[in-house]
């Protein structure tokens, strides 16, 4: 149980392009998911809490209207990255609380490159 | 907000030897901490967590151990095996909150 998957697993675009990516929980539900973006060899930085048929959580300096969050239903959440540009080349990974008491489990991540 | 401290950032052990990575974090309200290993270009993976209701948890060859007073925790992994060689993250959250704080990573190298 509590599998999440994250689609796609890699992408490149061209600059000024927008690519959306989608993380689903496959046999839970859950209000709330978290996207996070990680730069190579560094830690994991919370971008915003996705929640559920209300308006995403966006941490401190992230651009909200370049980052765009949909949270539609209890098993999707979707982040796309508007005109994008080489800087927001990085791995971006979604982690959801499935029920329980174990923590949270992470998507598969997306690698995304633009060129 | 919270702030969560790694160290170190590189560890090399000798195969059977063990492993200590330390976390400090700094909301007194924070009571969840997972530890997350990842493997290059790969999700993490949660190997093991601790609530502050408890002082000390252990899973085979993995413990966690967790000082609410001084606020730090530790992963201790023994008997080390080159496949325990990855970045271990570990991480503090308020769980009605639900976001996770990270630290900075620990590559760890098993050496065989």
């Amino acid at each position: 149980g509590a599998v999440v998957s994250q689609h796609p697993s890699w992408v490149i675009c061209k600059s000024g392009t927008s690519v959306k990516i989608e993380c689903r929980s496959l046999d839970f539900q859950a209000t709330t998911m978290f996207w996070y973006r990680q730069f190579p060899k560094q830690s994991l930085m919370l971008m915003a809490t996705s929640n559920e048929g209300s308006k995403a959580t966006y941490e401190q300096g992230v651009e909200k209207d370049k980052f765009l969050i949909n949270h539609a239903s209890l098993t999707l959440s979707t982040l796309t990255v508007t005109s994008a540009h080489p800087e927001d080349s990085s791995f971006y990974i979604c982690s959801v609380r499935p029920p329980g008491p174990r923590g949270y489990t992470f998507g598969s991540g997306t690698r995304l490159t633009v060129v | 907000g919270e702030n969560v401290e790694q160290h170190p950032s590189t560890l090399s052990v000798q195969e059977g030897d063990s492993a200590v990575i330390k976390c400090t974090y700094s909301d007194s309200a924070s009571n969840y901490f997972p530890w997350y290993k990842q493997e290059l270009g790969k999700r993490p993976q949660l190997i093991i967590d601790i609530r502050s209701n408890v002082g000390e948890k252990k899973d085979q060859r993995i413990a966690v151990t967790l000082n609410k007073t001084a606020k730090h925790f530790s992963l201790h992994i023994t008997e080390t095996q080159p496949e325990d060689s990855a970045v271990y993250f570990c991480a503090a959250s308020v769980t009605n909150a639900g976001k996770s704080t990270f630290g900075d990573g620990t590559t760890l190298t098993v050496k065989p």
